[in-house]
């Protein structure tokens, strides 16, 4: 069955650092997008990706990220200069249709900033 | 009053028992409803999702929606102690969401043998 895979799956980081978390998404999908989720909360939207452009992001997702889509297969999001509550499990997922309805997520990244 | 409302729990039940999840919201513009579940420190695993109000159907899982109430449930019948993990519901609005998930918090449920 084909799933989301991301690496690393944990990474640990010092303030100030800049950490690309990669991500392949299902091969037919099209639709992209990262999630987080800091120890104890909500799973949180972070940015939606589709056709190289972002299509949607939150208040989160400031300056300091950015994603790309760098070949056919993966996705990757940059945080370019980390914070201490950058420190989350980081999510990728994809989905196949337009309404983003069926979102398969990967096994996350657990991020420590330090 | 926040978008999505899932009551942590925790919820412990015996196993073979039925399993009664649910979450409440507030925004008219959800249209779209999804159950996840999570074991610890792993992803979310997408369960079921349904659009219309009513029942939907899958194995062991019934998922309900009441658009008027803004209500949605997950029932799980003859449940097992592979159960035992967070269930968390997603909501998606139409139109231009761009596939914008909102989360609830999350039920966490025990299924003791």
């Amino acid at each position: 069955e084909p799933e989301v895979t991301q690496t690393p799956s944990h990474q640990v980081t010092q303030m100030g650092q800049e950490v690309i978390l990669r991500c392949v998404p299902i091969s037919n999908h099209l639709y992209f997008y990262w999630y987080r989720q800091i120890l104890g909360q909500k799973v949180e939207f972070l940015v939606s990706f589709y056709n190289n452009e972002i299509s949607e992001k939150s208040e989160i997702f400031d300056d300091q990220f950015s994603v790309e889509r760098p070949d056919g297969s993966n996705f990757t999001l940059k945080i370019r200069s980390t914070k201490l509550e950058d420190s989350a499990m980081y999510f990728c997922a994809s989905s196949s249709g337009t309404s983003g309805m069926a979102q398969y997520f990967g096994p996350g990244t657990r991020l420590l900033v330090l | 009053q926040k978008e999505v409302e899932q009551d942590p729990g925790p919820l412990s039940v015996p196993e073979g028992a039925i399993v009664s999840l649910n979450c409440t919201y507030s925004n008219s513009a959800f249209q779209y409803f999804m159950w996840y579940r999570q074991y610890s420190r792993k992803g979310p695993e997408l369960l079921m999702y349904t659009y219309s109000s009513g029942n939907k159907e899958d194995g062991r899982f019934t998922a309900q929606v009441d658009k008027s109430s803004k209500y949605i449930s997950l029932f799980i019948r003859d449940s097992q102690p592979s159960d035992s993990a967070t269930y968390l519901c997603a909501m998606l609005a139409g139109g231009t969401s761009y596939g914008k998930l909102t989360f609830g918090q999350g039920t966490i449920l025990t299924v003791h043998p």
